[in-house]
């Protein structure tokens, strides 16, 4: 019943290293989005995807690449690891928004992502 | 520039006492959409409210109530008769103008609530 899920949950790996965090919905959400929230919690949008579209995408290094597969699915991959992205990776969807309305948007539980 | 302003770094209160969390915002735009997050200690971010620029209404959910004032672009969280269960990091959130059919959120710092027995 996990509206918003992603995987893995922890994450620890070594600076250099590329990984990924998985992330699906199964809202039938048309949008989905990935922030970032820092050490002192500071949450900051890096992309957002609509059905499978990229549309917003934040001064995020090009280290950071979305993928979105299908319109349920957008998964994160990150080059090259370095310390400063120790962060927790948040992914989130938002109904397709149509007219001057904005629909919520709907986080997953967070990956902690740890790089040493 | 928009921008989300949570004073209140951390309240400490105890049980069955009244808090508020104080919000104040920036925006150029008109209509525009407000948000209150509760991320409790296991990490996720929950989502509480949204409310549109066009509607001043207060709101009140069981022990929670939002205040909404344009005039000192404010929108705060009161939480009535408080419990343990609501220690939580608080954010309040504005959303930017639309792109397509995506927006950003824009988060404020967060306020960290410890509520005592």
């Amino acid at each position: 019943d996990t509206a918003v899920s992603q995987t893995p949950k922890y994450l620890v790996t070594q600076m250099g290293n590329d990984k990924s965090i998985k992330c699906e919905q199964n809202l039938g959400h048309d949008t989905m989005y990935w922030y970032k929230q820092d050490s002192k919690k500071f949450l900051k949008i890096m992309f957002s995807y609509n059905n499978k579209e990229l549309i917003i995408n934040e001064t995020v290094p090009n280290r950071f690449s979305p993928k979105s597969p299908d319109k349920a699915h957008l998964n994160l991959h990150i080059n090259s690891l370095e310390l400063g992205d120790s962060a927790v990776y948040f992914c989130a969807s938002s109904p397709r928004t149509s007219g001057s309305s904005t629909d919520t948007q709907y986080f997953g539980p967070g990956t902690r992502l740890t790089v040493l | 520039a928009q921008k989300v302003t949570q004073a209140q770094t951390e309240i400490s209160v105890v049980e069955k006492e009244d808090v508020t969390l104080d919000c104040v915002y920036e925006t150029r735009d008109t209509t525009y959409y407000l948000f209150w997050y509760k991320q409790p200690p296991s990490g996720e971010l929950v989502f509480l409210i949204r409310r549109n620029s066009f509607d001043e209404q207060n709101e009140i959910s069981g022990r929670y109530s939002w205040n909404f004032q344009k005039s000192t672009s404010s929108f705060n969280f009161t939480i009535t008769a408080s419990q343990v269960v609501d220690s939580a990091v608080y954010f309040c959130a504005l959303s930017e103008a639309r792109v397509e059919s995506s927006y950003k959120l824009i988060f404020g710092s967060g306020t960290r609530l410890l509520v005592r027995p």
